[in-house]
């Protein structure tokens, strides 16, 4: 079965300080690895996707297949970065689609 | 980025009634799915939608308990039947896009 595993239900960093969220995951075959945000007063959306291999907004992730781990790092965490994060995870073929989140971590950057 | 919306944002609902929930997304699309947040818990899916079949459902949810509807490719309801306490939760449609899911505003439900 899928399991996305977020170890840290809160983090709190200073300002300018690294930031890691940790993210685990369980899954028979290959997965798509995901993070979500979402800001105070908005909805959940897309940060970003491992395939992209893309930074946005300074953040990166990477699918460490080993480890099944997909950690979201920054290295100079900004105060609008204050929000909830998600871990996410979709399959191929029958489970195309179908998301399976983490419980989330509410990351505060402190001024 | 995709627009979609929910109604209502928010009710408080009474033991034992039913609400509906609708979702109305800007543009057609085949998937749509239903999620529960629980307070202080993630994202659990309820449902996947398809437009033309039934509503495949996820373990611990039935269609007697969460009927959907998909009448065409831009609009779905979830129905929270029989409602309990337990039910207090906010729920999110989604939409398939090309490379992600687009999430709606949530509904925010109170059961008394």
């Amino acid at each position: 079965a899928q399991r996305v595993t977020q170890p840290e239900k809160l983090l709190s960093v200073f300002k300018g300080a690294p930031v890691e969220l940790k993210c685990n995951y369980s899954y028979s075959g290959s997965p798509e690895l995901f993070w979500y945000v979402q800001y105070s007063r908005q909805r959940l959306q897309l940060l970003l996707r491992h395939i992209s291999r893309e930074s946005i907004k300074g953040f990166t992730a990477d699918l460490n297949k080993g480890e099944t781990s997909f950690h979201l790092k920054k290295p100079f965490a900004q105060e609008e970065d204050s929000a909830m994060y998600y871990c996410a995870l979709t399959g191929r073929g029958s489970t195309l689609g179908r998301l399976y989140f983490g419980r989330g971590t509410q990351l505060t950057v402190w001024p | 980025s995709a627009v979609i919306s929910q109604k209502p944002s928010r009710d408080i609902c009474q033991r034992g009634t039913s609400l509906t929930i609708q979702c109305q997304v800007d543009s057609q699309v085949t998937m749509m799915f239903w999620y529960r947040q629980q307070p202080g818990q993630s994202l659990t899916l309820i449902a996947t939608a398809n437009q033309g079949s039934e509503a495949t459902y996820e373990s611990g949810f039935v269609i007697d308990k969460f009927p959907i509807s998909r009448p065409n490719l831009t609009f779905s309801t979830l129905t929270v039947s029989n409602m309990s306490p337990e039910d207090s939760s906010i729920y999110l449609c989604s939409k398939q896009g090309t490379d992600t899911q687009y999430f709606g505003p949530g509904t925010r439900l109170t059961v008394l």
